[in-house]
């Protein structure tokens, strides 16, 4: 079993809509847990993390970590074209990291 | 401030060629970091740094070496490249404590036949 799986898509949606990503993970001992933007050819940057569980809010994104269930999200609500892109979820415990395989999404004008 | 910068962006080598990977950072961060992205597994570990003159084994870190001889700089060494070693490699950087925000490179392509 991977530390966290993803789901990899692709994920096509209007203009306008809210957008949910989801990862899951296996190891209760994590407790970070980001969000990376990846463009084509382009390097992985962060969009924002959580530590432990709950909600954060930044702008149009959203993180939510449930522990409980060893599940995260990320909502992105009035998505636009530039918001195209590969968004992988990673984690870490000590000094190993692990990334999800990133979901594809477009987001149609 | 470039950021993290990786050389070269595209390389071919041949079964049992060599190369090194060059990663410099001007944020002055202590941790520093490799990974290789390849389709239908996500980025995995390669190796890391937490300070310069130290290095430690990721995920997957045979075939590869890594030194830190200076703090702004972190190489990825391929002795014998196989082709299993096609991939996108990606460095990394960040602050001490803080390795959930990392700040990653552009990528090399590599490609061996």
């Amino acid at each position: 079993q991977k530390e966290v799986e993803q789901d990899p898509g692709p994920l096509s949606v209007p203009e306008g809509a809210i957008v949910s990503l989801n990862c899951t993970y296996s190891n209760s001992a994590f407790q970070y847990f980001m969000w990376y933007r990846q463009y084509s050819r382009k390097g992985p940057e962060l969009l924002m993390y959580t530590y432990s569980s709950g909600n954060k809010e930044d702008g149009r994104f959203t993180a939510q970590v449930d522990k409980s269930s060893k599940y995260i999200s990320l909502f992105i609500r009035d998505s636009q074209p530039s918001d195209s892109a590969t968004y992988l979820c990673a984690t870490y415990t000590g000094n190993q990291f692990y990334f999800g395989t990133g979901t594809s999404l477009t987001v149609i004008p | 401030n470039a950021g993290v910068t990786q050389t070269p962006k595209f390389r071919v080598l041949k079964t049992g060629q060599s190369m090194t990977l060059l990663c410099a950072q001007d944020m002055n961060h202590e941790y520093m970091y490799w990974y290789r992205q390849d389709p239908g597994m996500g980025l995995r570990l390669i190796h890391y740094s937490v300070g310069e003159g130290t290095t430690a084994k990721g995920e997957v870190p045979d075939g590869y070496n890594v030194s830190r001889l200076k703090k702004q700089n972190f190489l990825l060494g391929l002795e014998s490249a196989a082709p299993s070693q096609t991939s996108v490699y990606f460095c990394a950087s960040s602050r001490q404590g803080a390795a959930n925000e990392q700040f990653f490179g552009p990528g090399t392509r590599l490609t061996v036949l």
